[in-house]
Formats: structure tokens, C-alpha cells, sequence
């Protein structure tokens, strides 16, 4: 089975600054993708970045990276030059790509990041 | 906007009783899943189904039963209501199994 790590429950940052999100996932396949999702105070989930287990070249969407480490199962977000709008839950998600799991997101329990003027 | 829509956004009911959910998936999109996001389970899925027949299920309780019609809408339908079945219940679209774009949510309350 399929999980994700999320370590940090909270994290603080400076409006501007960049600031990393940790994730780190188990699986056995070799097929996935990773998700990152933010969930602002209104509850709406909002898909922010893919990294396919395949890719690559780091995923960049914006202001929003992925570090993609395969060898030590990690995918951590960066966001650089911090808003005020980006003070929301983030949640670190996998998806395989095969068998009868195909489609299904795991998620972490994910990190509530709290950005300072 | 993700373009999934979910009704009701609220939904407040007694236990014992049975409610329905339903999600309109973006126009395109064959794929429908339903998640539900509790505070002490967090995010979890529930069921998937791909044009109209079920592809995956995950830790669906037996009291919860899902379709998908022809014209790919999906109704999640929860019966004998529990306290612990009060939670964020979201679903989910996609085209080809990569990103997944979540509606707005149903927050279920069951009082």
C-alpha cells in the first residue's frame, strides 16, 4: 500500500521569502504521480503542481517547484516570494498509475503553512 | 473555479437518516471520484468511477453507495447516518487520471 509523509503540521514564513514543504511517500511501484494541493480556509481544494514518477526535469508551475528526489521518496514544494494569499493547508498527494488503484489519491495529512507580513 | 460543481454546499441532518450528493464533472472528464475529509481520518478516498462503471473503491462504508449516469453526473448516496459520518465530502474530475479537480465540497453535518 501506498503513503504519504508529511512531517511538518505547521509552518511559518515571511511574506517574500521562499519556504519548503516536505513530503516523502512509500510505495513499491514504479509508476506514480505526485501531487501538491492547497486548501485555503474556504475548503476548496486547489491542484498547484504534478511531478510523474518518470519526469525528469523538476516540475515548476509559477511561483510554486517541486524537488523531485526519487532515490530518497521525496517531493517537496517550494514556494518562492511568500503572499499573504498562500496562508493555507497544504496537502502532499500519489497517485499510481496501474493495477486497480489507478486514479485513486493518497494524501498526507498535510501542513498548514502561515505566512507573516 | 475547476469547473466540478457539488450540491448541496451544506447539508444538515439527523442520524438515521439518508442523503444524496451529487457532482457534475468538468465537461470532458470520464472520471469521477468521491473523497471524503474528516479531522481524524483526513483525506480519504471513497470510490471512482470511470464512464459510468465503477473502477476502484476504496474504504467505502457499506451504508455509502455511489453511480455514475449517462450523462456522467455522480450522486454519492449516505444512508443510516452516524455522528462520525459529519465530514467534508468532495468530488473529484479528471480526463486521463493526472490532475484531478475538486468541486467545491458538500459539508455534511449530521446532528
Amino acid at each position: 500500500a501506498q503513503k504519504i509523509t508529511q512531517t511538518q503540521p505547521g509552518m511559518f514564513v515571511q511574506e517574500k521569502e521562499a519556504v519548503t514543504l516536505d513530503c516523502t511517500y512509500d510505495t513499491s511501484d514504479q509508476s506514480y504521480g505526485l501531487f501538491w494541493y492547497k486548501q485555503p480556509s474556504s475548503g476548496e481544494m486547489i491542484f498547484l503542481i504534478y511531478q510523474g514518477s518518470y519526469d525528469e526535469q523538476n516540475a515548476t508551475e509559477g511561483r510554486y517547484s517541486l524537488n523531485f528526489q526519487k532515490a530518497r521518496k521525496s517531493a517537496n514544494l517550494v514556494i518562492s516570494a511568500s503572499q499573504l494569499g498562500d496562508s493555507a493547508m497544504y496537502f502532499c498527494a500519489m497517485r499510481l498509475t496501474g493495477g486497480t488503484s489507478y486514479g485513486k489519491l493518497t494524501f498526507g495529512q498535510g501542513t498548514i503553512l502561515t505566512v507573516h507580513p | 473555479d475547476s469547473g466540478v460543481t457539488q450540491t448541496p454546499k451544506h447539508l444538515i441532518t439527523a442520524t438515521g437518516q439518508r442523503v444524496t450528493l451529487r457532482c457534475s464533472p468538468r465537461s470532458g472528464d470520464l472520471s469521477v471520484y468521491w473523497y471524503q475529509q474528516s479531522l481524524d481520518q483526513g483525506l480519504q478516498f471513497l470510490i471512482q468511477y470511470y464512464n459510468g462503471e465503477e473502477r476502484a473503491k476504496g474504504n467505502i462504508l457499506e451504508r455509502f453507495s455511489a453511480q455514475q449516469f449517462p450523462d456522467l453526473h455522480s450522486e454519492l448516496n449516505l444512508s443510516s447516518l452516524e455522528l462520525g459520518d459529519s465530514a467534508l465530502y468532495f468530488c473529484a474530475s479528471s480526463v486521463a487520471g493526472r490532475e484531478q479537480f475538486f468541486g467545491p465540497g458538500t459539508r455534511l453535518t449530521v446532528l
